[in-house]
């Protein structure tokens, strides 16, 4: 069956430039999460859907990152005024829980390079 | 916040050695799960651990949940090229779905 999808797969921009990453998630899930990660580095917590509730978006590193989730489905990601910082892989993931077990399937990813 | 930390960042082994990676949470969890990552891929499940104690095995990996279920361990025995990756755990608080992934141990196979 049909995995995780993120588009692009890379994505180049300017300093300065807004983007959008968008993820498909697997039909069905009802948690959907993103995630950055540098180069050689872990994982780092974005935001988190689930379902109708209110996102968490704690990870979010500041106000030039904001994300939404359409019809419990479809996710985008959009960075204002992008920075070279920004550069990483972005990575999106969903779950669903069955059997006790919230196994996370990742896409991916989107890598993002700022010049 | 919830930390989970996982040591050593970094492991180098002839191949046919056994290496383990350690993770630790400052927080007790709910259950811990396993990811691999590939060079160049993305993280992929291996396993969940619920109960205290618990201990799981596939193959030649070995999972282990500590008593206070703040702590857990893979262990693989016999390294070959294929066990190349950076191994993360993650785990959620109680009644929380959200995962925290720890920081990540990357092997490297000398062959």
């Amino acid at each position: 069956g049909a995995g995780v999808s993120q588009s692009p797969s890379n994505k180049v921009t300017e300093k300065g430039k807004d983007v959008e990453l968008r993820c498909d998630p697997i039909s069905g899930h009802t948690a959907l999460y993103w995630y950055r990660q540098s180069l050689g580095q872990g994982l780092e917590f974005l935001i988190y859907f689930q379902g109708n509730s209110a996102p968490d978006k704690s990870g979010l590193p500041s106000d030039r990152f904001s994300a939404e989730r359409t019809g419990g489905s479809v996710s985008t990601l959009t960075i204002q005024r992008t920075q070279q910082e920004d550069s990483a892989v972005y990575l999106c993931a969903s779950s669903k829980y069955r059997d006790y077990i919230y196994e996370q399937y990742f896409g991916p990813g989107t890598r993002l390079t700022v010049t | 916040g919830q930390q989970v930390m996982q040591i050593p960042q970094y492991q180098h082994v002839q191949e046919g050695e056994d290496f383990t990676t350690y993770c630790n949470s400052s927080t007790t969890l709910s259950n811990i799960q396993w990811y691999k990552q590939r060079p160049g891929g993305h993280p992929v499940f291996l396993i969940q651990l619920v109960k205290s104690g618990e201990v799981k095995k596939q193959k030649r990996l070995t999972f282990q949940f500590g008593e206070a279920k703040k702590n857990s361990s893979l262990h693989i025995t016999a390294t070959q090229t294929t066990d190349v990756g950076t191994y993360f755990c993650a785990g959620p608080g109680f009644g929380n779905e959200k995962l925290t992934f720890g920081t990540g141990t990357r092997l490297t196979i000398i062959p």
